[in-house]
């Protein structure tokens, strides 16, 4: 039973380019969340989607962030427009919706934006 | 504002003996609490989690202790490990609500 697959593992992007994170959670879990880890920081929630909708997206930034969990297929982060800021490792998290110890996260993607 | 903080970002302990991890809290709707680990280059990795109508809930080697009144909240594992070595994230959620807020880590070093 493959756990939360996100890929890339490492994505290099130029300031101004879009990057594009992709998780697929484990299989019967239909919810998903991501989470940004800055360094020497701790991980900060960004959103939680179920299939083709947005729950709670309070921490996500206003512009250039998106993120979407379609009907086929993997929950897609979007950042467009990428600035240095931006780098970070991003991890998503899948749960079947019934309770919190069911969290499962992916081993993340590091964004390096130079 | 840090909702959830660990003031210790690290921790050196021998093999074999009680590793304290502590966390501490301002939000009061937090009602369910959890411990997590991480070795670099993975993703967090559950230990051990407490409701708030606990005050102790206990997980072979690892013990959690609430402490509400305080908004205090501390991780016991015993007896230390070399495996054990890694970073500790505490977090925490309020009810009905799925999204963790996590603290910044302590990175919990044994020595062998």
């Amino acid at each position: 039973n493959a756990g939360v697959m996100q890929n890339p593992r490492h994505l290099v992007r130029r300031r101004g380019q879009e990057a594009r994170l992709r998780c697929s959670p484990m299989k019967g879990h239909s919810h998903v969340y991501w989470y940004r880890q800055l360094p020497e920081e701790g991980l900060k929630f960004m959103v939680y989607l179920q299939k083709e909708n947005i729950i709670d997206e309070s921490g996500m930034p206003k512009e250039r962030f998106s993120a979407e969990f379609p009907k086929e297929g993997p929950s897609i982060l979007r950042i467009q427009q990428v600035v240095r800021g931006d780098s970070a490792a991003y991890f998503c998290a899948s749960s079947p919706g019934t309770d919190l110890v069911g969290y499962t996260f992916g081993s993340g993607t590091r964004l390096t934006v130079v | 504002d840090q909702q959830v903080k660990q003031n210790s970002p690290s921790l050196s302990v021998q093999e074999g003996r009680i590793s304290i991890l502590n966390c501490d809290y301002t939000n009061s709707m937090f009602d369910y609490f959890l411990w997590y680990k991480k070795y670099p280059a993975e993703g967090p990795t559950f230990l051990i989690s407490i409701s708030s109508i606990k005050d102790k809930n206990e997980d072979g080697r690892f013990t959690v202790f609430l402490n509400k009144s305080a908004k205090h909240l501390s991780l016991h594992i015993v007896p230390s490990q070399p495996g054990d070595s890694a970073v500790y994230f505490c977090a925490a959620s309020a009810w009905g609500n799925e999204k963790l807020t996590f603290g910044t880590g302590t990175r919990l070093t044994i020595i062998p």
